[in-house]
C-alpha cells in the first residue's frame, strides 16, 4: 500500500524567502514520486518527478526536490519565492509499474506576500 | 498540441438528477484516468482505461458511477442518480502507451469539472 502525507495545508512566505513544502510517503515497493502544481482555474501541472535516477531532482520554475529514502521524504524547495508561485501544490506517489494510478497528498496552498 | 480538455467546466444539479462529464485526452494517448477531489480531501483515483478497456476501476465509489471510453478516444463519466456527497472536482488525465514494464509516462491533467449537487 502507498500513501502520502503533506505537512501543512497552508504555507505563507515573503517574496524572496525560501519555499519549503514537506512531503512524506509510505510505499511497500520502490516508488515514483511527483510534485504537481495547480494554479487557479487550471489543471494540475507536473513540476518535477523522481523515477529512481538522481535523488536530487530539478523541476520547472526553479523548484527542486530531494528523495531521501531513509527519511521517506520528498520535500519541495525553491530558494527565492516569487509572487507567481502562489498556488496549490500536490505531492503524489505511484509504484514503478507503468500506467499505475497516482496517490496524492491533501495539497498545500502556498501564499506569497510582498 | 492540444492538452486534455474536460466539459463542462462547472455543473450544478439537483440530488437525484443525472450528469455526464466528458474528457478528451491528448491525441494518441492510450491511457486515460479519472480522479476526484472532494472538498478538503485529497485527489483520489477513480479508474484507468487503456484504450477502450477498463484496466483498473478499483476507485469507483459505487454503481451510480459509470465510465465509458468508446473507440479508445474520449471518455464519459456518468453519475446517476447524483447524491450530495458526489460534489467535488473531477479530473481527467492521459498518458502515452507504455514501452516497458518499468517505463514512466507522465500523466497530463485537464482543468477539471467542478460538480455541485444541491
Amino acid at each position: 500500500a502507498q500513501s502520502v502525507t503533506q505537512l501543512g495545508s497552508h504555507v505563507s512566505v515573503s517574496e524572496g524567502a525560501l519555499v519549503l513544502l514537506r512531503c512524506n510517503y509510505s510505499s511497500s515497493v520502490p516508488p515514483y514520486l511527483f510534485w504537481y502544481v495547480q494554479y487557479p482555474n487550471q489543471g494540475l501541472q507536473l513540476l518535477l518527478k523522481y523515477t529512481s535516477a538522481a535523488t536530487l531532482v530539478k523541476g520547472i520554475n526553479g523548484f527542486e526536490a530531494e528523495f531521501k529514502k531513509s527519511e521517506t521524504s520528498f520535500h519541495l524547495t525553491k530558494p527565492s519565492a516569487h509572487m507567481s508561485d502562489a498556488a496549490e501544490y500536490f505531492c503524489a506517489v505511484s509504484s514503478n509499474q507503468a500506467g499505475t494510478a497516482l496517490i496524492f497528498g491533501k495539497g498545500t496552498t502556498l501564499s506569497v506576500s510582498s | 498540441e492540444a492538452g486534455v480538455t474536460q466539459f463542462p467546466s462547472h455543473s450544478v444539479i439537483e440530488k437525484g438528477q443525472t450528469v455526464t462529464l466528458r474528457c478528451d485526452p491528448i491525441s494518441g494517448h492510450d491511457n486515460l484516468y479519472w480522479y476526484r477531489r472532494v472538498m478538503g480531501k485529497e485527489i483520489k483515483f477513480l479508474l484507468h482505461f487503456v484504450k477502450e478497456s477498463k484496466q483498473d476501476e478499483s476507485g469507483m465509489p459505487n454503481n451510480r458511477f459509470l465510465a465509458e471510453r468508446t473507440g479508445g478516444t474520449y471518455s464519459t463519466l456518468k453519475v446517476q442518480p447524483a447524491e450530495l456527497e458526489d460534489s467535488g472536482v473531477y479530473f481527467c488525465a492521459s498518458s502515452p502507451g507504455t514501452s516497458g514494464i518499468f517505463s514512466y509516462n507522465e500523466q497530463f491533467f485537464g482543468p477539471g469539472t467542478r460538480l455541485t449537487v444541491l
